[in-house]
């Protein structure tokens, strides 16, 4: 079955430290995978896709296959990082259903 | 453009009451999907509409139900409201498969 888990309900770090916020899906065909992210009282929104493979605030995440994670990072957070990370997965299947995982809570502390 | 939007933004019902949600998505975007959101998780998909029909069908009871009009917008039926529907349901549209999603309606059932 498709699913998505992020293991960490709560990360938090102090401003500058580096962030890895972990995902792991399981998809049997190959998988499109997403971290959205909603800052406080805002909507969800796209953060990036990997199939851009491109850096968006800072924020870097490489789909391995083989270990079935996408595990999202950045370097030196920010306090303006801190916000409510979910990774989800495209399931295709003739639809556009995204599969969320439940989320972690980032909190970068000064 | 004012992005999707939804109304009502937050809504109070009691249990076995009937609620329709409305959703209108960005100017150009023909699917829209929906999602429910229980504290503490991830959204999970209730339904896709492509050019008024419906693409896809979570797992949730006959009692959620939806349609898509000619100008795109979208309902969102639920009946026989129980305690357990009490939650955050999201609306997305989309061109392609990057989701934009609205502020929500804040649904609380007593």
């Amino acid at each position: 079955a498709q699913r998505v888990t992020q293991p960490e309900k709560l990360l938090s770090v102090f401003k500058g430290a580096p962030v890895e916020l972990k995902c792991n899906y399981s998809y049997s065909g190959s998988p499109e995978l997403f971290w959205y992210v909603q800052y406080s009282r805002q909507r969800l929104q796209l953060l990036l896709r990997h199939i851009s493979r491109e850096s968006i605030k800072g924020f870097t995440a490489d789909l391995n296959k083989g270990e079935t994670s996408f595990h999202l990072k950045k370097p030196f957070a920010q306090e303006e990082d801190s916000a409510m990370y979910y990774c989800a997965l495209l399931f295709g299947g003739g639809y556009n259903k995204l599969i969320f995982g439940a989320g972690t809570r980032l909190a970068v502390h000064p | 453009d004012a992005g999707v939007t939804q109304s009502p933004t937050h809504l109070i019902k009691t249990r076995g009451q009937q609620v329709t949600l409305r959703c209108s998505p960005i100017s150009g975007h023909k699917s829209v999907s929906w999602y429910q959101q229980v504290l503490g998780q991830g959204p999970q998909f209730i339904f896709q509409y492509y050019e008024k029909e419906e693409r896809g069908r979570g797992n949730f009871p006959d009692r959620f139900s939806a349609r898509q009009f000619p100008n795109y917008s979208s309902e969102l039926n639920v009946n026989a409201l129980l305690l357990g529907d009490s939650a955050l349901y999201l609306c997305a549209s989309s061109l392609s498969s990057e989701a934009f999603f609205g502020q929500g309606t804040r649904l609380t059932v007593v």
